[in-house]
């Protein structure tokens, strides 16, 4: 399918353990990449490729792959963290596609 | 530090055309990368619009294709996008972002986004 399915909303208490998942078919051909958007902000690259995060991203976000899912987990869930998290990666046609978002709240 | 800046018309109207262009600076256009428009409709998700690389090729969303122009200048080492037949439903902020590109997606560069309302 051309789509990439995440969960509408999450929630993790503060300094636990979340994890945000993101799947569609493009997953078994092409690595996600993880975008934080905060109110009023554009989004921000916050992991890539395998695991890889940007310089500045915090070591709490790692992420991981297994068949058609990818995943981002925030280690230690601080109240900064309190976002919305896009993952993307390519369609059927190859073309970027963003997954509808996941809104974190960290309670 | 390579940075990404919009700019364009701050409220258009129905069946109007949207013309927004993204400033690059800190890095050549003619680079490997793919630049890319994504929109996000007030209260909704983000949505990529289309890409092109410094060649001229160009890659656009289907649901939008038939309305939309993407180019390149780069003697002003910058990048547009025309939007038209222009409805309600366009209105989003627009991002303009750069795509690191080889092979899996990684918009790692991004413009502060500019809100265009359609509205007569």
């Amino acid at each position: 399918s051309s789509e990439l399915t995440q969960d509408p909303a999450v929630s993790v208490a503060l300094g636990q353990t979340v994890r945000i998942t993101c799947q569609g078919d493009g997953l078994r051909t092409y690595y996600a990449s993880w975008y934080q958007q905060k109110p009023g902000q554009a989004p921000k690259l916050v992991l890539y490729d395998k695991n890889i995060r940007p310089s500045g991203i915090p070591d709490r976000f790692s992420g991981s792959f297994s068949g058609n899912t990818a995943s981002l987990t925030i280690t230690g869930a601080q109240a900064e963290d309190e976002a919305d998290y896009y993952c993307n990666s390519r369609d059927s046609s190859s073309n970027p596609l963003f997954g509808g978002g996941t809104k974190l709240t960290v309670l | 530090q390579v940075q990404l800046q919009e700019s364009g018309p701050g409220l258009v109207k129905p069946s109007g055309t949207l013309s927004l262009t993204c400033a690059v600076s800190g890095a050549s256009i003619s680079s490997n990368s793919w630049w890319t428009w994504v929109r996000q409709p007030p209260g909704k998700g983000l949505e990529w619009i289309g890409e092109i690389y410094h060649s001229g090729n160009t890659n656009y969303n289907p649901s939008l294709k038939s309305r939309v122009t993407i180019s390149v200048d780069k003697s002003k080492n910058q990048f547009s996008l025309n939007l038209r037949s222009l409805t309600a439903a366009d209105t989003a902020v627009y991002y303009c972002a750069r795509d690191r590109g080889n092979g899996s997606v990684v918009f790692d560069i991004w413009g502060q986004g500019t809100m265009v309302p359609v509205s007569s």
